[in-house]
């Protein structure tokens, strides 16, 4: 079954340092994507970076970067200069198409990391 | 602006009452979801709908119900089967490769 392990429950950083926030995915789908959301407080999931099973490059959206490890199935998120804005709940999702069907398919998602950005 | 709308942002419900939670897109998106979350957990899939009048279960479906009578719409009824029904429920819609989006949620309480 598709899976998604955050091992990081809470994660601190100082302002303006960069963090890295760890996701490991287990899938037997050769093309798959991977994503990362952040939800605030407030509750609204928000997209920030996608990566998909084939991109060669690795996935940069401003701050954001994705150090996407094929061979040993890990999707870390790194946030680059971290921001008071950035303290959040960030969660990493796996679209699965083989268990769901359809063109879409459905996101399997961890368990999220918090992340608390100290002045 | 395109995007979900969900509604109540807070709703109550007494024990043995049904509810329901209103999900609405205008995104022209054909797939629709019902996440449920808890407290340091991630989303777990409800419900989910591809297409206009079909609609399959989730992972965790039992004491939930929902209908797409139409596509910008999947309503979730939380009934009175759901034996803990306290949580935070998320709508989201998709189109396209990476087209997920979300809803703000309505956060539900038993009293």
């Amino acid at each position: 079954a598709q899976k998604i392990t955050q091992t990081q429950p809470g994660m601190f950083v100082q302002e303006k340092e960069a963090v890295t926030l760890d996701c490991t995915y287990d899938t037997s789908d050769q093309s798959y994507g991977l994503f990362w959301y952040k939800q605030p407080s407030s509750g609204e999931m928000i997209f920030l970076i996608y990566q998909g099973s084939y991109d060669e490059q690795n996935a940069t959206e401003g701050r954001y970067s994705l150090n996407f490890q094929k061979a040993r199935k890990s999707a870390n998120l790194v946030i680059s200069a971290s921001q008071l804005g950035d303290s959040a709940m960030y969660f990493c999702a796996m679209r699965d198409l083989m268990n769901y069907g359809g063109s879409q398919g459905n996101l399997i998602f961890g368990k999220g990391t918090k992340l608390s950005v100290k002045p | 602006d395109g995007g979900i709308t969900q509604s109540p942002k807070y709703l109550f419900r007494k024990e043995g009452q049904n509810v329901t939670l209103s999900c609405e897109q205008n995104l022209n998106h054909d797939a629709m979801y019902w996440y449920r979350q808890d407290p340091g957990q991630g989303l777990r899939l409800i419900y989910y709908s591809q297409i206009v009048n079909d609609f399959q279960k989730g992972d965790i479906a039992e004491g939930y119900s929902v209908s797409r009578e139409k596509k910008e719409s999947f309503p979730l009824t939380v009934t009175s089967a759901q034996k803990n029904p306290t949580a935070f429920y998320l709508c989201a819609s998709a189109s396209g490769l990476y087209g997920y989006t979300f809803g703000s949620g309505t956060r539900l309480t038993v009293v």
